[in-house]
């Protein structure tokens, strides 16, 4: 089993819709945990991390966490075709480095 | 503003060659890591290190090596280079702490001929 596992996609959704980009990690220890954004030929970039079982809203981004189920979910509201891209969910586990997911491709069809 | 930059965005070079990839940073973070990302396998931590001079392996340091002699610079080395590293080779710097950011550079398209 993969220590962040998410489904690779594409997930495509039309133009104003919701985006539910969603992960699952195997590390109950795992103490936080990071959403990347990756545009195609391009680096990684941090959208927001969140630490605490709940919400986290910042602006249309909003990361949901559930530690007892061991996922974490990104939800993009009023989905633009610029969110087209490769978003990659990420943990810290303690030993220092974060463990990526190999990311979800999402498409978002104007 | 954060930044982190990789020495090259394109190599290409010959099976057996060395490498060099260097990787710098001017943020004062202590942790610099190397990752390599191939489609479906996603990044994959090669090294890392969290002080001059110190080194840690990730998940995949077979046929690679580091230097970190100044906190500033990591330097990733294949010391014989192979087909199969061939690969987009990422470096990334961050402080310590489990809530700290990790910050990217713009990476290193490596192809082995």
């Amino acid at each position: 089993q993969k220590e962040v596992e998410q489904n690779s996609g594409p997930l495509s959704v039309p133009e104003g819709a919701i985006a539910s980009l969603n992960c699952t990690y195997s590390d109950r220890g795992s103490q936080s945990f990071f959403w990347y954004r990756q545009y195609s030929g391009k680096s990684p970039e941090l959208i927001m991390f969140i630490y605490s079982n709940g919400d986290k809203e910042d602006g249309r981004f909003t990361a949901q966490l559930n530690k007892a189920s061991q996922y974490v979910s990104l939800l993009i509201r009023d989905s633009q075709p610029s969110d087209s891209a490769t978003y990659l969910c990420a943990v810290y586990t303690g030993r220092r480095a974060l463990t990526f997911g190999s990311g979800t491709r999402l498409q978002v069809q104007p | 503003d954060v930044k982190v930059t990789q020495s090259s965005r394109y190599l290409v070079k010959r099976t057996g060659e060395k490498v060099f990839l260097e990787c710098v940073q001017d943020m004062d973070h202590e942790n610099m890591f190397w990752y390599r990302q191939d489609p479906g396998l996603g990044l994959r931590l090669i090294y890392f290190s969290y002080d001059v001079k110190m080194k840690e392996k990730g998940d995949i340091p077979e046929g690679y090596s580091v230097s970190r002699e100044k906190k500033e610079r990591f330097s990733l080395i294949l010391e014989s280079a192979s087909t199969n590293q061939t690969s987009m080779y990422l470096c990334a710097s961050s402080r310590i702490g489990p809530q700290e950011t990790q910050y990217f550079g713009p990476g290193t398209r490596l192809l082995v001929l």
